[in-house]
């Protein structure tokens, strides 16, 4: 069955970086893409951006342009979602979910969501 | 501030039918696919509709969306318990950037 299974929770300060990863399996990871979305506490959801598990190609919400790259492993199946210059306000359970291969698209399954809290 | 506007909150009894509407506009709901997506406390959010109205495997029929111009509308008939979450509409721009609604709490009475 299709699992994303992400990494553990993180605790930054203010300024520091983080790096929160998202296993696959149980389907071709190159057939599909990646998104990552986020929710702050008691808030909606937020898409943050899209990676194609074919050929690495990016798709960032404005908002995030400069301050999130993302990146995948094809020989582990993996995405990766790096923040940096991180604020109080990011703050956020990170998601990852399963996308269209070439564009975005719907997200059918996923991960099982990564908390970054940055407080000083 | 969401660009795709909807409800707060809409709540009704069991074995009722609830709509959750989402507005957009030309750019964004009315020239592409609205997803929906169900978010029970505490876990990460399912796939209930994709591409406007198609439901995956495993939701069961009662479960149903349309898309009109801008907007769109989650339909959940016989409601049940546990179908008390989050309800959150998605589409892209015409930037492909992808676009949530702010959420709809359904309280099953």
């Amino acid at each position: 069955q299709v699992q994303l299974v992400q990494s553990g929770p993180e605790v930054k300060k203010p300024g520091a970086s983080v790096k929160v990863s998202c296993k696959t399996s149980g389907y071709t990871f190159i057939s599909y893409g990646i998104s990552w979305v986020r929710q702050a506490p008691g808030q909606g959801l937020e898409w943050v951006g899209w990676i194609s598990g074919y050929n690495g190609k990016t798709h960032y919400a404005q908002k995030f342009q400069g301050s999130v790259t993302l990146t995948t492993d094809t020989s582990t199946s993996t995405a990766y979602m790096e923040m940096t210059s991180l604020r109080s306000d990011d703050t956020a359970v990170y998601y990852c979910a399963r996308d269209e291969v070439y564009s975005t698209g719907w997200f059918d399954h996923w991960g099982q969501g990564t908390l970054v809290t940055v407080s000083s | 501030q969401s660009v795709l506007t909807q409800p707060p909150s809409v709540s009704a009894a069991p074995g009722q039918n609830v709509t959750i509407s989402c507005s957009g506009s030309y750019s964004n709901i009315g020239n592409n696919y609205v997803s929906w997506y169900q978010q029970l406390p505490g876990t990460a959010p399912r796939l209930l509709i994709s591409d406007t109205n198609k439901r995956p495997s495993g939701i069961p029929d009662r479960f149903s969306a349309s898309k009109s111009d801008t907007s769109a509308t989650l339909a959940i008939t016989g409601l049940q318990t546990g179908d008390e979450a989050d309800y959150y509409c998605e589409t892209t721009d015409n930037n492909l950037s992808v676009l949530f609604g702010g959420g709809t709490k359904l309280t099953v009475l």
